[in-house]
């Protein structure tokens, strides 16, 4: 258990509307990273953080915009979601080894109708 | 299986058989690989990984195996148990490169007939 909670679990939204997905730490990772997950896509990296207020784009970042004002809090907020970013969101940690591996959250499911 | 969809190649596989997943890349630069195993309704759990100095490692009932000639990456799950059914991830990244990013492969569905 990496100690990564993802709130919330489930949300469904209208076009157009605001959303804020949390994630929460409770072992003072350095790196945090928002994927999402599509069919036929995979997991594609949003946004990821290498520290407070440190953040930086990954592939698909156009439409989502990342916050981190403390270690164990990574935001990812949709300022104006549309239909095209109903997906599976998922937040993780990198270990604290010096090598890559990810440790996963358990998914934010999001749709917008 | 809400996760992943409905497009994924699915490896269908006799209980107590062994399993064979392929995992094509293609940066170069990377050198170091990821096998994750995503349950329905789960984020992605590591299950085994293997920097590019290696070409084989070996876990409980796991192995990994890396062609960095061909770019190939490949799982092998031994005595496949009904709790292996899910899908499958390799991953890999540069280490060092910025914010260490890992890239995903698409994955594969493994099911495990009892």
């Amino acid at each position: 258990d990496a100690g990564i909670t993802q709130s919330p679990r489930h949300k469904v939204t209208e076009t157009g509307t605001p959303v804020t997905l949390r994630c929460h730490q409770t072992e003072n990772h350095r790196y945090m990273y928002w994927y999402r997950q599509d069919p036929g896509h995979g997991l594609r990296l949003i946004h990821y953080s290498y520290g407070v207020k440190d953040t930086d784009k990954g592939e698909v970042s156009d439409g989502y915009s990342v916050s981190r004002s403390k270690t164990e809090d990574f935001l990812l907020t949709l300022e104006s979601a549309t239909s095209s970013q109903t997906s599976v969101y998922f937040c993780a940690i990198r270990g604290s080894g010096n090598t890559g591996e990810l440790f996963f959250g358990e998914g934010s499911r999001l749709t917008v109708l | 299986g809400e996760n992943v969809g409905l497009h994924l190649p699915t490896l269908s596989v006799q209980e107590g058989d062994n399993s064979i997943i392929n995992c094509a890349y293609s940066n170069s630069a990377s050198d170091y690989f990821i096998w994750y195993k995503q349950e329905s309704g789960k984020g992605p759990q590591f299950i085994i990984d293997i920097r590019s100095n290696m070409d084989k490692r070996q876990g409980q009932r796991v192995t990994v195996l890396l062609n960095k000639t061909v770019k190939h990456l490949s799982l092998q799950i031994a005595a496949t148990q009904p709790g292996d059914s899910a899908v499958y991830f390799c991953a890999e990244t540069p280490i060092g490169a910025a914010g260490n990013k890992l890239t995903f492969g698409g994955g594969t569905r493994v099911l495990v007939k009892p």
